[in-house]
């Protein structure tokens, strides 16, 4: 089925490790974003890209970089994995223009980050 | 910079009731504002949107018009049902060309049978 897919869908880290995150989407669209989600403080945007091969920050992007190499693909790296990072991560697409008014964007099913 | 407000949850009600989710916003231009569903261990769905003032958006029963006078999105639903139990999303996007969301923090709603 098309969408955005998201490995892994669980992980926990020790304080002071590095992960990457991937996020594939098979739908050609051409922005892709970042979000964490924590109880209490809804959605808050890490990184997000507006093409293949560029990035840009979101509200907390410290400690966090992302690469998109691929069109399809937007990838988010922990270098050195802290507690305040455990949250559920979520990455989304969406087309450019009035269709993304339309469709919305696409969201993945989420990873689960826990940092002991 | 932009923000959303949303009551907080839960939400308790039983099958067949009406559901009101209240969703204020502070924008500096005109965004489009949308409503995504969040069901138990999935990411976010769109529920429904509009795209300017007085719109009326509307999906399985949910409705939310666009109020600019009152700067708010509520979510209704005239009779809930057990499947609707989820966490709801209020969101804009300013009409900056971008479609960068802005969510709020969501409110969780259980329906009971």
């Amino acid at each position: 089925n098309a969408g955005v897919t998201q490995t892994p869908k669980f992980r926990v880290l020790k304080t002071g490790q590095s992960m990457t995150l991937l996020c594939a989407q098979d739908m050609n669209h051409e922005y892709m974003y970042w979000y964490r989600q924590d109880p209490g403080m809804g959605l808050r945007l890490i990184h997000y890209s507006v093409g293949e091969g560029t990035t840009a920050k979101g509200e907390v992007p410290d400690g966090y970089n992302v690469s998109r190499l691929k069109k399809q693909n937007f990838l988010l790296g922990l270098e050195s994995a802290a507690p305040s990072q455990t949250s559920v991560y979520f990455c989304a697409s969406s087309p450019t223009g009035m269709y993304a008014y339309d469709y919305g964007y696409t969201f993945g099913s989420g990873t689960r980050l826990t940092v002991v | 910079g932009d923000s959303v407000t949303q009551m907080e949850g839960p939400v308790t009600l039983s099958e067949e009731a009406f559901l009101t989710i209240n969703c204020t916003y502070t924008a500096t231009g005109y965004p489009s504002l949308f409503w995504y569903v969040q069901y138990p261990g999935e990411g976010l769905q769109l529920l429904l949107k509009a795209t300017k003032a007085d719109d009326k958006g509307s999906n399985k029963g949910f409705e939310a018009t666009y109020r600019k006078e009152t700067t708010s999105f509520h979510l209704e639903k005239g009779s809930v049902q057990v499947s609707d139990s989820a966490v709801y999303f209020c969101a804009l996007s300013e009409d900056t060309g971008f479609q960068k969301l802005v969510f709020g923090t969501g409110t969780r709603l259980l329906v009971s049978p």
